[in-house]
């Protein structure tokens, strides 16, 4: 099956620092989305990039579909960003994400 | 405002018993998926329904049961079968074709 590795696991900031998140696949890049999940439990849709380079506010991705990598950069840190990001990926044709087991992040004060 | 519900939040369930858990969409998605999430885990697929009453097995099906009435419901059914329930299980959605996913804010699982 799919495999999506993510790196590092875990990651502590000080706040208004900035950071990368690695997602490596084992497939072809399909259908790859950047997910954040609060301490709640909630997950929310970050980003849909099966390639190329997205921005939204303080947070940007870029997929290197050819390399097999994704990476979610996170600028000028703060408390809010704190919890678990996910990055998955589903086979070609398919809908069904494959998540990798993600890294949680921590900003603190 | 559209989005998907889950319920009950938290939910206990002896040993040998079958719970069921609930998903509610409003948002005319035509997809809908089970994932089971444990301590320290990313997402496992159990379930998902492309289309009103059809639905295929992912990779963890063993112990639970869909079904898919109506386009806007797909309800979860941990069985007895299933010997280790507990978990936080989410609900996703999304549009046929698409693949953007919305979450449910999930469902608390835990054998007493």
């Amino acid at each position: 099956g799919i495999q999506v590795e993510q790196s590092p696991p875990d990651l502590i900031l000080q706040e208004g620092a900035n950071s990368t998140l690695r997602c490596n696949f084992s497939d072809s890049v399909n259908n790859l989305q950047w997910f954040h999940q609060n301490p709640w439990g909630q997950l929310i849709n970050l980003f849909y990039i099966p390639s190329g380079t997205k921005q939204n506010g303080r947070l940007s991705a870029t997929t290197v579909a050819t390399e097999r990598y994704s990476l979610l950069y996170i600028s000028s840190s703060q408390t809010t960003d704190s919890g678990v990001y996910f990055c998955a990926n589903s086979g070609a044709g398919s809908y069904q994400l494959t998540f990798g087991k993600g890294t949680k992040l921590s900003v603190i004060p | 405002d559209g989005g998907i519900t889950q319920s009950p939040k938290y939910l206990f369930r002896k040993e040998g018993q079958n719970v069921t858990l609930s998903c509610e969409q409003n948002l005319n998605h035509d997809a809908m998926y089970w994932y089971r999430q444990d301590p320290g885990q990313g997402l496992r697929l159990i379930y998902y329904s492309q289309i009103v009453n059809d639905f295929q097995k992912g990779d963890i099906a063993e112990g639970y049961s869909v079904s898919r009435e109506k386009k806007e419901s797909f309800p979860l059914t941990v069985t007895s079968a299933q010997k280790n329930p507990t978990a936080f299980y989410l609900c996703a959605s999304s549009v046929q074709g698409e693949y953007g996913y919305t979450f449910g804010s999930g469902t608390r699982l835990t054998v007493v």
